[in-house]
Order: C-alpha cells, then structure tokens, then sequence
C-alpha cells in the first residue's frame, strides 16, 4: 500500500513561473490537505478538501489554487512563484474531513525553492 | 481562535534518559489532542492521541495524558533511543476540518 504520494520531490523554481506539486493518495480517503512546513512555524494549511468536488481555503491560502476532480488526486498550484513560496510542502489525507477524532496520512513532502 | 504551544527544542539527551516534552493549548470546545513524529526526511506520522479529558494516548512506549484541568497534553518517554531522534509536533482538533500543530520540538538522542 502506497499511501499518498507527491512529485516532485524536490523543485527549484524561477520567480514568476507556473508550478503544480502532484498529490495522490490510495486509501479512498474523503478528504484531503495541503501544509506548508517552514522553520519555526509548524504546519499551516493552505487548502482543503472535504470531498471530491469541493475545496477551501486554509490559514495561508493566497498564491496558491487547489481542484479535487476525483477522490484520489488533490494537486496544489502556484500560478506565478514568489520567493516566500519557498518551503516544504505536504499533502495529507484523513478519512474523514469533519471527524474531530481524525488522523491524518502524510505524504513524503516536496521542497520547493523559488529563486 | 484554538493554539498549541510547545516547548522549544532542540532538546539533546543521551540514551536512556527520560523524555518530556511539553504542550499546552486553548480550545473553545472539547478537542482530540495528537502528537505526531516527523523523522529526518518523512512526512508526519501519528505517533499518539487522546480524545477526552484523562484519556491517556500511548505508542511506542511513549505517552501522554489529556489533562483538561491544565489544558495539556506532555509527552513522556522513560528511557530513550537514538531511534528516537525526530521532530515532534503536538495537535489539536476541534471539530470541521482544520488541525492545528504546534511549531515543532527537535529532539537529539545521543548513543
């Protein structure tokens, strides 16, 4: 069982250009997340999912868009990279977006560098 | 609005020593309480979790106790490993969707 998987593993990005990290998880889990992990400030989230075919925003939302068309894809896109969008990138899924009790599932990450 | 705060690290101890590392939070409900482990390289994992007050979540011979009176939620270790060494993150959920953690605690094991 793979779990969820994300690609790229890594990235180096110039300022300005169109970026999608890739999130796929085999569990059949309904719901789905994306973090963004910098130095000293934990885990944010930028973008959720409770369901296939609906999204919302997170703590830390702008320059960033997400779709979920199905229940095992959930990509994040950054329509033009900043530096600050430099970071460690996870995607995470639960079985449930509304449970309290939830656990949620990471993936490996990707780390993304803007230049 | 709901927070997590922990103790900050690194923290360094040698084999076999006794491990805490505190959290305490502030919740407008009754949350579930987590702490999560991140080794070098890897997502998080769960490593525990405690879903009402004095429950005590275990794993690994790690644990933690929902304490609701002190809003806290300390995790112990009795005698570490340098396997141990990872970063540890301590969460809450209050409900709806979002998780909250903590900023993080590195703990260093020494053989």
């Amino acid at each position: 069982i793979a779990g969820i998987t994300q690609a790229p593993t890594s990235q180096i990005l110039a300022a300005g250009r169109r970026m999608t990290l890739r999130c796929t998880q085999d569990m059949r889990h309904n719901a789905m997340y994306w973090y963004r992990q910098d130095l000293g400030l934990g885990l944010r989230l930028i973008h959720y999912s409770n369901t296939a075919g609906t999204t919302g925003k997170g703590e830390v939302p702008d320059g960033y868009s997400v779709s979920r068309a199905n229940t095992d894809d959930f990509p994040l896109t950054l329509a033009s990279a900043v530096p600050s969008q430099t970071s460690v990138y996870f995607c995470a899924s639960s079985d449930s977006g509304s449970a309290w009790a939830d656990t949620q599932y990471f993936g490996p990450g990707t780390r993304l560098t803007v230049l | 609005g709901d927070s997590v705060t922990q103790m900050e690290g690194p923290v360094t101890l040698s084999e076999e020593a006794f491990l805490t590392i505190n959290c305490t939070y502030t919740a407008t409900g009754y949350p579930s309480l987590f702490w999560y482990v991140q080794y070098p390289g890897e997502g998080l994992q769960l490593l525990l979790k405690a879903t009402k007050a004095d429950d005590k979540g275990s794993n690994k011979g790690f644990e933690a106790t929902y304490r609701k009176e002190t809003t806290s939620f300390h995790l112990e270790k009795g005698s570490v490993q340098v396997s141990d060494s990872a970063v540890y993150f301590c969460a809450l959920r209050d409900g709806g969707f979002k998780t909250i953690f903590g900023a993080g605690t590195r703990l260093f094991v020494k053989a």
